[in-house]
């Protein structure tokens, strides 16, 4: 596609089940990145890939968040045990190489 | 503190100019970004200014850096209601051939007609 799709574009869980959140990039983009936003706030790092390596997953919270990449194109970010803290729109974005492309991101509401 | 400091909020009458002011704290940033964030949509990347760079102009659209004070800002010429948005400034440092953006808080630009 012409940009970075994201799916679903709005996500209600309850406290507890595990998410899957899709990331397709712009074709040809090496570069991989994942976002947390709250309310007010700007983009919070989380991970980035080249191509299918996990080059940084430090922004993470902590270990219930896990991210992969496998064929080096789609994206999925994986919460388990999903927490109301987790609320929040979740972005992904993809460069080639120092400009970022986002996509209009997923809307986690944990209830 | 946060490493990219931006004022929250602007108001200007339509057909003013907007500046938009942002600091940032990494003397070794490469890139400084600005991203316009509109109700309900993604972040769209307005313009980007390599360290190296002093300004540069496209369209509407002026980007001013200085880097000894680590003071970037974005002028809006001839500001129109469709400006109305949040804008994001954001820093970013090579880092294994991979630009990471640190991004500030945002500021609202209001348009009033």
């Amino acid at each position: 596609g012409a940009g970075v799709s994201q799916s679903p574009r709005y996500k209600v869980t309850k406290r507890g089940q595990d998410v899957a959140l899709r990331c397709d990039p712009i074709s040809g983009h090496v570069s991989l990145y994942w976002y947390r936003q709250a309310l007010g706030q700007g983009p919070e790092f989380l991970t980035y890939f080249n191509y299918e390596a996990q080059q940084d997953k430090s922004g993470l919270p902590n270990d219930r968040f896990s991210a992969e990449r496998p064929e080096g194109s789609i994206s999925t970010l994986t919460i388990q045990r999903t927490e109301q803290r987790d609320s929040a729109m979740y972005r992904c974005a993809s460069s080639a190489p120092f400009a970022q492309h986002f996509g209009d991101g997923t809307r986690l509401s944990i209830l | 503190g946060e490493d990219v400091e931006q004022s929250l909020f602007l108001s200007v009458r339509e057909g003013d100019s907007s500046v938009i002011n942002c600091t940032y704290t990494d003397s070794s940033s490469t890139y400084l970004y600005w991203y316009k964030q509109e109700p309900g949509a993604g972040l769209q990347l307005l313009t980007y200014i390599f360290s190296n760079m002093d300004m540069k102009q496209d369209q509407r659209l002026t980007v001013l850096l200085n880097k000894k004070d680590k003071h970037l800002s974005l002028r809006i010429a001839d500001t129109q209601t469709g400006d109305s948005a949040i804008y994001f400034c954001a820093e970013s440092i090579e880092t294994g051939g991979s630009y990471i953006p640190t991004f500030g808080r945002g500021t609202s630009l209001i348009v009033h007609p």
